[in-house]
């Protein structure tokens, strides 16, 4: 069974600190996602990664960068946490195959409250 | 741009009753749709995912299908439990491998 685990399940900054929320795929794929998920606006891509060191811009970049050194971990960081980034965030990953995307399999979620 | 629409936002049933939950898109042109279920502070576990070229996809008391013409899928639950009782989302594969995502349709299964 394809796992994707994340660091943390429930996560509590101040307003400022610099925050990093990590992400494992254990099914050597190649494509890894970051999503929020806020009551009354679903689920929204914030960046994701085709590859190693490879981003790309998701609908709601800003606020947030993303690191990808290995095929298994893609990071999430809020470089000066605020209030508004208090989410619920949730990791997936997928296989890519000649330019098709395949079924994507998502994290247990991180809740991440800031104060 | 491209949506998903899922209805009714919420559900509430007596066991054991047949239910259908809905959804609709708006890009004829999407590649494969899944249905995922989410428990309350929990993450997302994919229950079935249709290929483009299927029209439909069974897993156990589980049937979803797919009509790519009219943009709708259907979820249908045989036999309610209240162990079904949490959030169901729909979301479409884009040309792009993205995943758009509807709003949910929370259920709620009465014992």
């Amino acid at each position: 069974d394809v796992k994707v685990t994340q660091s943390s399940r429930y996560l509590v900054k101040r307003t400022g600190e610099k925050v990093f929320l990590e992400c494992v795929q254990d099914m050597d794929h190649e494509n890894m996602f970051w999503y929020r998920q806020d009551p009354g606006l679903g689920l929204r891509l914030i960046y994701f990664s085709y590859d190693v060191k490879m981003k790309e811009k998701g609908d709601i970049p800003e606020g947030y960068s993303v690191s990808r050194e290995k095929k298994e971990r893609f990071s999430l960081i809020l470089e000066s946490a605020s209030t508004n980034q208090t989410s619920m965030y949730l990791c997936a990953s997928s296989l890519w195959s000649s330019g098709v995307s395949y079924e994507q399999y998502f994290g247990p979620g991180t809740r991440l409250t800031v104060t | 741009k491209q949506e998903v629409t899922q209805i009714p936002a919420a559900l509430s049933v007596p066991e054991g009753e047949n239910l259908v939950l809905n959804c609709s898109f708006t890009d004829s042109a999407i590649y494969n749709l899944q249905w995922f279920r989410q428990d309350p502070g929990k993450g997302l576990t994919s229950l079935l995912l249709i290929q483009s070229s299927q029209r439909e996809q069974t897993s156990g008391r589980l049937n979803a299908s797919l009509d790519k013409s009219s943009g709708r899928s259907t979820l249908y639950i045989a036999a309610s439990q209240p162990g079904d009782s949490a959030t169901y989302l729909c979301a479409f594969y884009n040309q792009g491998g993205k995943l758009i995502f509807g709003q949910g349709t929370e259920l709620s299964v009465k014992p």
